[in-house]
């Protein structure tokens, strides 16, 4: 079964105090990988996605890579205002032979100024 | 200005009630998609359209219906049938590009409570 696991829960930072989220996975067969952060009451939105193990891709503070087996979500001299839940998800093929997206429970970001 | 739209922002459904839930987008994509999202849970699919009249089930399927009559539109039926309606409700819609390009956009969500 495909599986997407994000640690930690959820991560207080300091402003400033860079780090790192994880997002491991297990999928038969990967067609892609998508960062989405999320801000309470509100629907996700789209930050990233990635296919190729080594790449990289960045905007603003955040840069996101992926390895064969997980992806990680730096945060660089984050502020107050990147607080959110950061998703992860993968984008694999249902029975049918659509795509479909498998999403993990989000890490919650707090960052104090 | 393009997006989706989802209303209403709130919804509250009283027992042995049908409520629909509103999806439009003006992005022009083919595919759309309905999820729940429950606290501490990942976002869990519900149903997904390809294309204009034809819709599939998604994981949690059971006490929900769909329609896909408008490229635009995808209204969720939430019947009685389902017992634990209380949730986030969220819509999104792609273009069917294929694998790490075929990216879901979502909208702004429906909070459905149970009176």
């Amino acid at each position: 079964e495909d599986q997407v696991t994000q640690s930690p829960e959820a991560l207080r930072l300091q402003e400033g105090e860079s780090s790192s989220l994880n997002c491991s996975y297990t999928v038969s067969g990967l067609r892609g990988l998508f960062w989405y952060r999320q801000d309470p009451g509100k629907g996700p939105e789209f930050l990233f996605t990635l296919y190729s193990a080594g790449e990289e891709k960045e905007k603003e503070r955040l840069k996101a890579t992926l390895t064969k087996k997980e992806s990680f979500l730096h945060i660089t001299a984050p502020k107050p205002e990147d607080s959110a839940t950061y998703l992860c998800a993968v984008q694999t093929l249902t029975q049918g032979g659509s795509e479909k997206l498998v999403f993990g429970k989000g890490t919650k970001l707090t960052v104090n100024p | 200005d393009g997006g989706i739209t989802q209303s209403p922002k709130y919804l509250f459904r009283k027992e042995g009630q049908n409520v629909t839930l509103s999806c439009e987008q003006n992005l022009n994509h083919d595919a759309m998609y309905w999820y729940r999202q429950d606290p501490g849970q990942g976002l869990r699919l519900i149903y997904y359209s390809q294309i204009v009249n034809d819709f599939q089930k998604g994981d949690i399927a059971e006490g929900y219906s769909v329609s896909r009559e408008k490229k635009e539109s995808f209204p969720l039926t939430v019947t009685s049938a389902q017992k634990n309606p209380t949730a986030f409700y969220l819509c999104a819609s792609s273009n069917r590009a294929g694998g790490a390009k075929n990216i879901q956009y979502f909208g702004a969500g429906t909070r459905l409570s149970v009176l």
